[in-house]
């Protein structure tokens, strides 16, 4: 079974772009959680995503928005990027809503580079 | 406010003895606990679980212990390898029962194992 992928791998963009990545979970998982991962913060929660509806959310700015589709791919997207958005942003599946005894698994990453 | 806490950024380790990972939370209410393990330039890849039901639970040469009344968990890895030299995150959940917002996985800030042969 083929895991959760994340595309693009490392993504640079400058300050004030917009940018979208995207995650397929494992077949079959319906939940996708977003996290961004920096050195002085560790892994924070964005939002996750289960049947296509947002069901929880972080403490992250309005820029940061996401959505999933029916075939539980889900779409990441930061908008008027600054510096401090350069970060790896880790996608999650689980069969099972997150934070149920269910097991999120991740993807590799996008490593965001903002200039 | 941090609610999960993994205290030692760092810990090294000679190759063969047991590796002691920390893990503390404050909310009360989580009640599921996962270790992942990171490598650089790949994403946290699942380890070993507990639910607060239990005290501890064993896989291979990984064991996590939990104490509840301290609100504490902790990773045994024995004996350690040089292959799991790695980043060590410890997150935690709120399960079903614990109201809206606390599905999400809060993590702590990982503790880098360095296991030297």
């Amino acid at each position: 079974k083929a895991g959760v992928t994340q595309t693009p791998r490392y993504l640079i963009k400058t300050r004030g772009q917009q940018v979208t990545l995207s995650c397929s979970p494992i077949s079959g998982h319906r939940s996708v959680s977003w996290y961004q991962q920096t050195p002085g913060q560790g892994l924070q929660f964005l939002f996750e995503y289960f049947s296509e509806t947002q069901r929880n959310k972080g403490n992250f700015p309005g820029r940061f928005s996401g959505r999933q589709f029916s075939n539980s791919r889900s779409e990441m997207n930061v908008s008027t990027l600054e510096l401090g958005d350069s970060a790896l942003y880790l996608c999650a599946s689980s069969l099972f809503p997150a934070g149920s005894t269910d097991t999120q698994y991740f993807g590799p990453g996008t490593r965001l580079t903002v200039l | 406010d941090q609610q999960v806490k993994q205290n030692s950024p760092s810990l090294s380790v000679q190759e063969g003895r047991i590796s002691i990972l920390n893990c503390d939370y404050t909310n009360s209410m989580f009640d599921y606990f996962l270790w992942y393990k990171k490598y650089p330039a790949e994403g946290p890849t699942f380890l070993i679980s507990i639910s607060s039901i239990k005290d501890k639970n064993e896989d291979g040469r990984f064991t996590v212990f939990l104490n509840k009344s301290a609100k504490h968990l902790s990773l045994h890895i024995v004996p350690s390898q040089p292959g799991d030299s790695a980043v060590y995150f410890c997150a935690a959940s709120g399960g079903s029962n614990s109201g809206a917002g606390s599905y999400q996985l809060t993590f702590g800030k990982g503790t880098k194992l360095s296991v030297i042969p």
